[in-house]
């Protein structure tokens, strides 16, 4: 099983700022990662496929890049809406498995 | 867009059997080159790959469940259903059904979640 490893696990950030996220793959996944927003009592939502494509619906705001084993998750701008916790997923190798997750909260 | 809605008990006795029901609407599984699976999240916790099927038959699942996931399918009622067997405390969690991209593992459509607790 691919362990995937997200830092940090909080961050406290200010709305307008740019917001960078980790994910590491315990073995390589190519380019085969996704991302995920969960706010609070919701499901959650793909925003990245492919390590850098965003889903259908996802503001320009959100990007992704990285390949193998390192991939990163960025918002340029922090907006209110953007609070939530963000998962990574490799979606290379069965079991498909996910981060534990970066909690996004306001400063 | 593919709607789905997950449905079943919200309360299941320990170690009897957890059984869901994945409605879907929008789009038929008896002709979808997707998967459909389910995932699960423990309060407060992350989210862990249960299985996926495949409108041909196929069905895949997490080892970490020892054997006690199954699905299957009603393609008269465009449903796919989880049964999960001798369940503990440490299979409650919120329950989703979602839609599995053709072309690889990512997620792209889910339904709303339903919260299983198992407790005596």
């Amino acid at each position: 099983e691919i362990v995937m490893t997200q830092s940090p696990a909080t961050l406290s950030v200010s709305p307008g700022e740019r917001v960078t996220l980790s994910c590491r793959a315990s073995q390589s996944v190519s380019s085969n990662l996704a991302w995920y927003q969960q706010r609070p009592g919701q499901a959650p939502r793909l925003l990245i496929y492919g390590a850098s494509t965003r889903a259908t619906g996802t503001p320009t705001r959100f990007s992704g890049s990285g390949s193998e084993t390192e991939f990163t998750f960025t918002i340029s701008s922090l907006q209110s809406d953007d609070f939530a916790v963000y998962y990574c997923q490799q979606c290379n190798y069965r079991p498909w498995t996910f981060g534990q997750g970066t909690k996004v909260e306001i400063k | 867009q593919p709607q789905l809605q997950e449905s079943g008990p919200g309360l299941v006795k320990p170690p009897e059997t957890l059984s869901l029901t994945c409605t879907v609407s929008g789009a038929s599984i008896s002709n979808s080159p997707d998967y459909w699976a389910w995932i699960r999240q423990p309060p407060g916790k992350g989210l862990e790959w249960i299985g996926s099927m495949y409108y041909t038959g196929t069905f895949f699942y997490n080892p970490s469940l020892r054997g006690r996931a199954t699905i299957s399918v009603d393609m008269s009622k465009n449903q796919f259903s989880l049964k999960v067997s001798s369940v503990t405390a440490a299979d409650t969690a919120v329950y989703y059904c979602a839609r599995r991209h053709r072309f690889d593992g990512r997620f792209d459509f889910w339904g709303q979640g339903t919260l299983v607790t198992v407790s005596s």
